[in-house]
């Protein structure tokens, strides 16, 4: 079966740092994506980990335990920009064809 | 922009009614994926198609249907329409069948009325 398990809402400041954490249930892995949705628009994608540890991209960074089923996204130096929508999703079990999305984490970016 | 695109970017029609939404994946990609956003509900896959072929199908319902075609377009044909059906429909591309990124377009804002 398939569980992703993300908070439902944070809030941050402009300029902080904020982890939006993803617990993963899943009998096959095949990686772990995280993409940001602004209201009413398309994802987009901002990262993919396959193996443990951390992938650095600028303000972003994602982390992976696999043995704990456990990821989570980073947000450095916060932008009112950065208020949005971000999911965590990962394949299928059993199939890496299609990606099973979380409810998502709406974060808020205050002034 | 992805280099995804879908048509029409909105739509309303009438409970009963049968539409036809429409996607261009991305140039070189041969994977087609369609979701559903409700606004109760997160994204919800419902069906992959790669090179033409259906590979996977997920929350779709029988009123539902998909294809894709040798060019690579898709399109999801929705018929007897329902208020709950009132959604955003993404579609998303690839470029293999498997373990890869999927790039979404804009969507298609159905409202049903």
């Amino acid at each position: 079966g398939q569980n992703i398990d993300q908070p439902t809402e944070m809030t941050a400041t402009e300029g902080a740092i904020v982890q939006i954490n993803c617990t993963y249930q899943t009998s096959g892995f095949n990686g772990l994506f995280w993409y940001q949705q602004h209201a009413g628009e398309a994802p987009t994608f901002l990262s993919y980990n396959v193996l443990d540890g951390l992938e650095e991209k600028g303000r972003f960074s994602s982390f992976l335990s696999r043995s704990k089923g456990y990821s989570y996204l980073l947000l450095k130096e916060l932008q009112m920009k950065d208020s949005a929508s971000y999911l965590c999703a990962v394949p299928l079990s059993g199939s890496a064809r299609q990606l099973t999305f979380g409810s998502g984490t709406q974060l808020t970016v205050l002034p | 922009d992805s280099g995804v695109t879908q048509t029409p970017k909105h739509l309303i029609t009438a409970t009963g009614q049968r539409v036809t939404l429409r996607c261009s994946p991305r140039s070189g990609d041969l994977s087609v994926y369609w979701y559903q956003q409700s606004l109760d509900q997160g994204l919800q896959f419902l069906i992959h198609y790669y090179n033409g072929e259906e590979r996977a199908k997920g929350n779709i319902l029988e009123r539902f249907s998909a294809q894709q075609f040798p060019d690579l377009h898709s399109e999801l044909n929705l018929s007897s329409l329902e208020l709950g059906d009132s959604a955003l429909y993404f579609c998303a591309s690839s470029v293999l069948d498997s373990g890869n990124t999927i790039y979404f377009g804009e969507g298609s804002w159905l409202t049903v009325v």
